[in-house]
Formats: structure tokens, sequence, C-alpha cells
């Protein structure tokens, strides 16, 4: 069973505070990563896409690395804003599995 | 359009009842997904389908019956549900099946809040 975690469950910055979380999962016939945004109401929003170790994406203010011989990666936000606000979630897949596995998300609430 | 659209958004049903969830993408992509979701768990996957044929299919009970009857839309059919299958479900599309390759992105929709009586 492939499983797929994320630290913390929840996070309340401030405004303008720069943040980071976790995702890990098995590193063995490790495929891919995915980071998705997901704000309430509103559908998940894929962020990132990560297949090579060492790999680093960034996208605006977000940015995201990949080390797969020790099967983490890491989101950072600069100078988090209230748009911010909403549930980050990592899914893994492996050559093993057909499928991407998700973790239950880090919820992140920035407040002004 | 770059948007996967999911109705009703709500749905609220007897264990009796028949209804139905619908799910429509204009992307030209040929995977599409069905995840259920209930609170506080990770979206967990139903099933895939690729060029308009069941290629996974996650032992789900034969209670949820998906078709897919083109390209664009996804259907899941709901007959004789329980309580606990209430839950968030959430439609996704990609250009190809994850089986073909793990990079391909998902598009999710809002998802559909089933209630079961």
């Amino acid at each position: 069973i492939l499983n797929v975690e994320q630290s913390p469950q929840s996070l309340h910055v401030q405004e303008g505070d720069s943040t980071n979380f976790t995702c890990s999962f098995p590193s063995s016939n490790f495929y891919a990563l995915h980071w998705y945004r997901w704000e309430t109401a509103k559908s998940p929003e894929a962020l990132f896409v990560m297949t090579l170790n060492g790999d680093e994406k960034k996208k605006g203010r977000i940015s995201a690395t990949l080390n797969t011989k020790e099967g983490y990666s890491y989101l950072y936000i600069k100078g988090s804003q209230p748009e911010d606000s909403a549930t980050y979630l990592c899914a893994s897949m492996n050559t093993g599995f057909q499928k991407l596995v998700f973790g239950t998300g880090t919820r992140l609430l920035v407040s002004p | 359009d770059t948007e996967v659209t999911q109705t009703p958004k709500h749905l609220v049903m007897g264990m009796t009842n028949k209804k139905s969830l619908k799910c429509e993408q204009h992307m030209g992509h040929r995977a599409m997904y069905w995840y259920k979701q209930k609170a506080k768990k990770p979206p967990e996957l139903m099933f895939v389908y690729s060029y308009e044929k069941l290629s996974i299919n996650e032992s789900v009970p034969s209670r949820f019956s998906p078709e897919c009857p083109n390209s664009s839309l996804l259907n899941l059919h709901l007959h004789a549900l329980q309580p606990e299958d209430s839950a968030l479900y959430l439609c996704a599309s990609s250009h190809l099946a994850q089986v073909v390759s793990g990079a391909n992105v998902l598009t999710f929709g809002a998802g559909s809040r089933l209630t079961v009586l």
C-alpha cells in the first residue's frame, strides 16, 4: 500500500510570513509527485508535477522541491497572503501502482 | 475551455432512490476519473476511463455504476446507496491516463456533495 503523509495538518500564519509544508511518500519505485491547491468550494488546482530527484519548481511566491531518495517534497510559500488560504494536497505515484495516491492535505489559513 | 463541470453541486437522496452525477470537460482530455472524498480524508480513486473505456475500478461496490457516453462526458449512476456513501464526489480529467504517464496533471471539477438519508 502506498502511503502519503503530509505535515502539518493545519497551519495559521500572519500575512507576510513565509511558510513551508512537507509531503512524505515511499521512495521505492517513485514515478511522480503532484501538488494541488484547493480553495474552499472550488476545484483543486494543479500547482506542480515533479518527477526527477532534485527537481525544483516555482510559480510566483510558491515553490516546491523534491527528494526522491529519501521520499519527501517541500512546498514553500514566501510572504503569505490571505488569498493563499487553502488546503494544499500532495499526491504520489510509483511504478508499481497505476494511480496517484493523495495525502490528507495541509490546511493553511493566512490572517491579514 | 479549461474547466471540468460537475452537476449537481449538492444531492440529497434516500437509500431507495436512483440518481446520477454528471461530469463534463471540453479540453480534449482522453482520461476521466471519479474520486470520493470523506471529511478529513484524502481523495480516493474510484474509477478511471481511458479513451472511453473503463480501465480501473478500485473494487467499488456495484451500487455505484460509472458510464462514459463519449470523450467529454462521465456519469456516475447511484442506486441503493447507504448513509456511509455520503461524501464529496470529485470528477477529474487528464490528457492521458495516469497509467500512461504519472506526470499527467489532473484537472478537477468542484465536486458534487452527496448526502444519503
